[in-house]
């Protein structure tokens, strides 16, 4: 079975464009997470999406946001990029969000902001 | 918040078992113990999980004291590609409760 995936894997943007990313999820699996990574702030958690809803949400200003689509496909959207926001974006899939499944990270997408 | 306690750094030879150790002591009754770890610049892989048994699968082994309050992880043979950082990450099994909280992990070194 394939793995998550996330396209592109790497993106140079400069400093108040937008970017949107993109998450797979392995089939089946109808949770799908996103986490940033930085050297500072280490892996945190930015929002979580199951059945096209937004179930949880961590600790980011309002210019990060995503969607779900009805075949599970996730998109995370950050707007007036700050240079800050470099970071790597991971996506992480479950089968469902009971808390009992294991979470399945991709390879992420590193997004460089100049 | 992580509410675990890792050691930053660990070398460990190439063959040799490597113990990976983590204290999570106001861990909770319904929490279970995950490990998961991190080659460089990849996504995180899942490696283990338990609540109060020792686990063992093909890629480790997971020994959790019998408090609770720590666990350590053993790749009972280490080699190179074991390089990486590992997190040991407490979760609880509840409904909703998907967002994984990764502390700073130890970075596994193995030397040849």
């Amino acid at each position: 079975k394939a793995g998550v995936t996330q396209t592109p894997r790497y993106l140079i943007k400069t400093r108040g464009q937008q970017v949107t990313l993109s998450c797979s999820p392995i089939s089946g699996h109808r949770s799908v997470s996103w986490y940033q990574q930085t050297p500072g702030q280490g892996l945190q958690f930015l929002f979580e999406y199951f059945s096209e809803t937004q179930r949880n949400k961590g600790n980011f200003p309002g210019r990060f946001s995503g969607r779900q689509f009805s075949n599970s496909r996730s998109e995370m959207n950050v707007s007036t990029l700050e240079l800050g926001d470099s970071a790597l974006y991971l996506c992480a899939s479950s089968l469902s969000r009971t808390g009992r499944e294991t979470q399945y990270f991709g390879p992420g997408t590193r997004l460089l902001v100049l | 918040d992580a509410k675990t306690t890792q050691p930053p750094s660990m070398d460990c030879a190439e063959g040799r078992a490597a113990n990976l150790p983590c204290n999570h002591s106001t861990i909770s009754g319904n929490e279970y113990v995950y490990w998961y770890r991190q080659i460089h610049s990849q996504g995180p892989q899942y490696i283990i999980h338990g609540l109060k048994n020792n686990e063992t699968n093909e890629m480790a082994s997971l020994i959790i004291t019998e408090d609770r309050k720590s666990s350590t992880l053993i790749l009972p043979h280490a080699t190179l590609r074991d390089t990486a950082v590992y997190y040991c990450i407490v979760r609880v099994h509840t409904n909703g409760a998907n967002n994984l909280f990764f502390g700073t992990g130890t970075r596994l070194t193995v030397i040849p």
